[in-house]
């Protein structure tokens, strides 16, 4: 079951070019993240919405923004793409209200090759 | 800073064979901790998660892991690793609250030799 899904999974596009991916959830989670992960480095938070209003820089925003349009979706922009932005993106999502114990849930990812 | 360590990014045992993945974390409040498990070419996965009951947590395909306080440690194990098992592991801690996000480690690369 999908449950979260990417789109596209995987893209390639050249240097200098605005590139945006996109994330959805069927789950009626109220947080969502986006990560990018590099071979030897885990996965490191790019930003976090605790809802549509409520958006957040993580680790390592520079160089990309994101959008909340609705609960369900959270896409991740690339406003001019650089070759160290070639990466596996995730989009997770978690629900507030179990606890804050933060078990997230997350997509099948977006190969990003940026030539 | 809050951090995850993964001792030994690549770890390679023969099937059979009982699997160690090591993960320390630094905080003297105790965390809420979790392993996710990545197959090639797939999205990470619960394995299992500790969330301040029975400190011994069993989870999915056979892992468990056990929570140590005053070693800051939460390694996965298994009995016997079986082919199936090679996989990428994250380590991941979070401290709840209004915060929630979760912390990585840089992952361990299982190889399971037949």
């Amino acid at each position: 079951d999908a449950d979260v899904t990417q789109t596209p999974r995987n893209r390639i596009t050249k240097t200098g070019k605005r590139i945006m991916l996109e994330c959805s959830q069927t789950k009626g989670h109220d947080r969502m993240y986006w990560y990018r992960q590099d071979p030897g480095l885990g996965l490191r938070l790019i930003y976090y919405s605790f809802d549509v209003k409520d958006i957040n820089k993580g680790e390592i925003s520079d160089g990309y923004s994101v959008s909340r349009q609705a609960q369900a979706k959270f896409s991740l922009s690339l406003e001019s793409a650089i070759p160290n932005q070639t990466a596996l993106y995730f989009c997770a999502t978690s629900d507030s209200r179990t606890s804050g114990r933060n078990e997230q849930f997350f997509g099948p990812g977006t190969r990003l090759t940026v030539l | 800073a809050q951090s995850v360590t993964q001792l030994g990014s690549h770890v390679s045992v023969s099937e059979g064979a009982l699997v160690l993945l090591r993960c320390n974390y630094s905080s003297s409040v105790p965390p809420y901790l979790f392993w996710y498990v990545q197959y090639p070419n797939q999205g990470l996965q619960l394995l299992l998660k500790y969330t301040s009951a029975a400190t011994l947590v069993k989870g999915i395909n056979g892992f468990e892991a056990e929570f140590k306080k005053s070693e800051t440690s939460f390694h996965l194990t298994k009995p016997s690793a079986h082919m199936s098992d090679a996989a990428e592991y994250f380590c991941a801690v979070s401290y709840g609250g209004s915060q929630g996000n979760l912390i990585f480690g840089k992952g361990t690369k299982l190889s399971v030799k037949p």
